[in-house]
């Protein structure tokens, strides 16, 4: 899994509650992105950020927002009007947002009743 | 837009056989594409990937993928498969146009009996 720890790795939450996934890297990394893991889906971008203080919406960013106010972290908030937040959420960083091979963190397993 | 698919969604090999998990990719310009394997629970691991240059990639744990241009596929391949390799695997291309996000496929379980 790298330099990119996710935490917690297990998480609970009530339904209408916010709930925030911490994501840092220590690999220097510029670009760093938030998937979502749905079982027979596959993984589907959330957000992206290529620079510090930059981020960019996704293919499915409805109900989530982030923050990049280090180059090492960027934490995503599951906010309560996302419909169907339970899932396996990965965050990734590369050396650029170009070519370059992606890296995972291990992932957060979010379950909201 | 571009997109991956894995035709299989899974694939079962007798330990000691050699393994082949699809992909076959659709881009506009030239693909950059890549595979990961994932274990229950965990992240994903980065296998090989292709820019440019052979065809042929080498990459982590023995694994190896032939790109074919002409097919538009991206084989992943081993000789002799473990056990251990045992997992999910992905198959990805990256779209350079909108942030360097990865497109993934649906995902193949690769089950490898004694």
């Amino acid at each position: 899994d790298g330099g990119i720890t996710q935490s917690p790795k297990y998480l609970f939450r009530k339904e209408g509650q916010n709930v925030t996934l911490s994501c840092e890297q220590n690999l220097n990394h510029d670009a760093m992105y938030w998937y979502r893991q749905d079982p027979g889906q596959g993984l589907r971008l959330i957000y992206y950020s290529q620079i510090v203080n930059d981020f960019q919406k996704g293919d499915i960013a409805e109900g989530y927002s982030v923050s990049r106010e280090k180059k090492e972290s960027f934490p995503l908030t599951v906010t309560s009007a996302q419909k169907n937040p339970t899932a396996f959420y990965l965050c990734a960083s590369s050396i650029t947002s170009s070519g370059d091979e992606q890296y995972f963190g291990p992932g957060t397993r979010l379950t909201v009743t | 837009a571009q997109s991956v698919a894995q035709p299989e969604d899974q694939v079962n090999v007798a330990e000691g056989n050699p393994l082949t998990v699809k992909c076959t990719y659709s881009v506009s310009g030239n693909p950059y594409l890549f595979w990961y394997v994932q274990y229950p629970n965990r992240g994903l691991q980065f296998l090989l990937k292709y820019i440019t240059g052979d065809n042929l990639v080498k990459g982590s744990y023995g694994f190896e993928a032939e790109f074919n241009k002409s097919q538009t596929s991206f084989h992943l391949k081993k000789p002799s498969a473990l056990v251990s390799d045992s997992a999910l695997y992905f198959c990805a291309v990256r779209d350079i146009a909108q942030g360097g996000k990865l497109i993934f496929g649906q995902g193949t379980e690769l089950s490898v009996k004694p």
